[in-house]
């Protein structure tokens, strides 16, 4: 089955600088990678997401990269805010209209410091 | 409109004992899913549903049942608790039309088992 590495566990930027999370899998027919921001005490909740056929998507300060040679897809924030502090995780899938497993990758605790 | 309403938040089991995790979504997804989250393992899939009378099994379903017997609801049950089932429980939901509309999570069920 599928199998997605995150790095890194921890990272701490200085608000307003950037931070960078990178994510690989290992099936080459993954075709959906979802980035999810879970809050202290909330259910994940999906900030960005990047289909097969596109190689980069950006939402105002986020952005997601996706190299499917390597097999890596990447999440950049820029301008960091303190509300951006959370644990953000990366996913991919297979879409087959609901017969597909959404694997996560372990997370990673992104601390945004004052 | 509620979202994904999970209850209860907090429980705490004997081992050996059964409980029912309740899951209900007011969305009119077709497709709901269980995950457990355990720290450094990201979340991984127990079971998944695709539409009412449908169910399959994730990555862990070891020690878990599920039904779904409406669109609305999909609980898990734990039929003898163990300690390795202690853990934070998340039902997730999602449109089957289109590819790989995001997840809609609820805000999980925090199960101790003793």
């Amino acid at each position: 089955g599928e199998n997605v590495e995150q790095h890194p566990s921890t990272l701490s930027v200085q608000e307003g600088d950037s931070a960078v999370i990178k994510c690989t899998y290992s099936d080459s027919a993954s075709n959906y990678f979802p980035w999810y921001k879970q809050e202290l005490g909330k259910g994940p909740q999906l900030i960005i997401d990047i289909r097969s056929n596109v190689g980069e998507k950006k939402d105002q300060r986020i952005a997601v990269t996706l190299n499917k040679t390597a097999k890596h897809f990447s999440l950049h924030i820029t301008e960091t805010q303190p509300e951006d502090s959370a644990v953000y995780f990366c996913a991919a899938s297979k879409t087959n209209f609901g017969n597909e497993k959404l694997t996560f990758g372990t997370g990673t605790r992104l601390t945004i410091i004052p | 409109n509620a979202g994904v309403t999970q209850t209860p938040k907090f429980q705490v089991l004997k081992t050996g004992q059964s409980m029912t995790l309740q899951c209900a979504q007011d969305m009119n997804h077709e497709y709901m899913s269980w995950y457990r989250q355990d720290p450094g393992m990201g979340l991984r899939l127990i079971h998944y549903s695709v539409g009412a009378g449908i169910t399959d099994q994730g990555e862990v379903p070891n020690g878990y049942n599920v039904s779904r017997s409406t669109t609305e609801d999909f609980p898990l049950r734990l039929l003898s608790a163990a300690p390795s089932q202690t853990s934070v429980y998340f039902c997730a939901s999602r449109r089957l039309s289109g590819t790989g509309d995001g997840y809609t999570f609820g805000s999980g069920t925090r199960l101790t088992v003793v």
